[in-house]
């Protein structure tokens, strides 16, 4: 139990384009969800919680036009780095707590490389 | 400032040995304390936890030890495997469903 699943793994984009991630809680389901970014051998830093049916809270520095953050529904979150540059490339992780006996639970992570 | 802070930045560990890997933290707000493990081009995957009411969790091979006073909590892994060679990261957060706050990570090669 307590699956995120996240998509896509991987994705490379020309700059410019707009990606889009998605944060999805297969069984049970998440009133917030963490977005945090992860450049190579470096540890997780938190970008945004994202609230289910309200605005996101992002962390200091993180521009809230370039990524920006739909929590529509109680299991999908979304991500999407608009307008991306090659330095946005980097490794992208969601997480979700699913309950107190079980912590949070981390998505397999998004490597987006823009070209 | 960093409020949790992991030592060491790496780890070689003979197979079959311990690995021990440290973290401090600051807020005394925080009461839930996590391990992570990652392998390259995966997300963290939950290792064990302890709150403060415990002073040691063990599961498998791996125990937590927690010491509330020191605010310092450490990862063992007994009879370390190079299936174990992996980052490992401290985590720490707040009652509330508030976000992990990470440290450094520790990268761990376990050789035979």
């Amino acid at each position: 139990g307590a699956v995120v699943s996240q998509h896509p793994s991987w994705v490379i984009c020309k700059s410019g384009t707009s990606v889009k991630i998605e944060c999805r809680s297969l069984d049970f389901q998440a009133t917030t969800m963490f977005w945090y970014r992860q450049f190579p051998k470096k540890s997780l830093m938190l970008m945004a919680t994202s609230n289910e049916g309200s605005k996101a809270t992002y962390e200091q520095g993180v521009e809230k036009d370039k990524f920006l953050i739909n929590h529509a529904s109680l299991t999908l979150s979304t991500l999407t780095v608009t307008s991306a540059h090659p330095e946005d490339s980097s490794f992208y992780i969601c997480s979700a707590e699913a309950g107190q006996g079980v912590g949070y639970t981390f998505g397999s992570g998004t490597r987006l490389t823009v070209v | 400032q960093q409020q949790v802070k992991q030592s060491p930045q790496s780890l070689i560990v003979q197979k079959g040995g311990i690995s021990i890997i440290n973290c401090a933290y600051e807020n005394t707000a925080f009461d839930y304390f996590p391990w992570y493990q990652q392998f390259p081009g995966k997300g963290p995957a939950l290792l064990i936890a302890i709150r403060p009411d415990v002073s040691e969790k063990k599961e498998g091979r791996f125990t937590i030890s927690f010491n509330k006073s020191a605010k310092q909590f450490s990862l063992h892994i007994m009879d370390s495997q190079p299936g174990d060679s992996a980052t490992y990261f401290c985590a720490a957060s707040s009652s509330g469903n508030t976000p992990l706050v990470f440290g450094k990570g520790t990268r761990l090669s376990v050789i035979a």
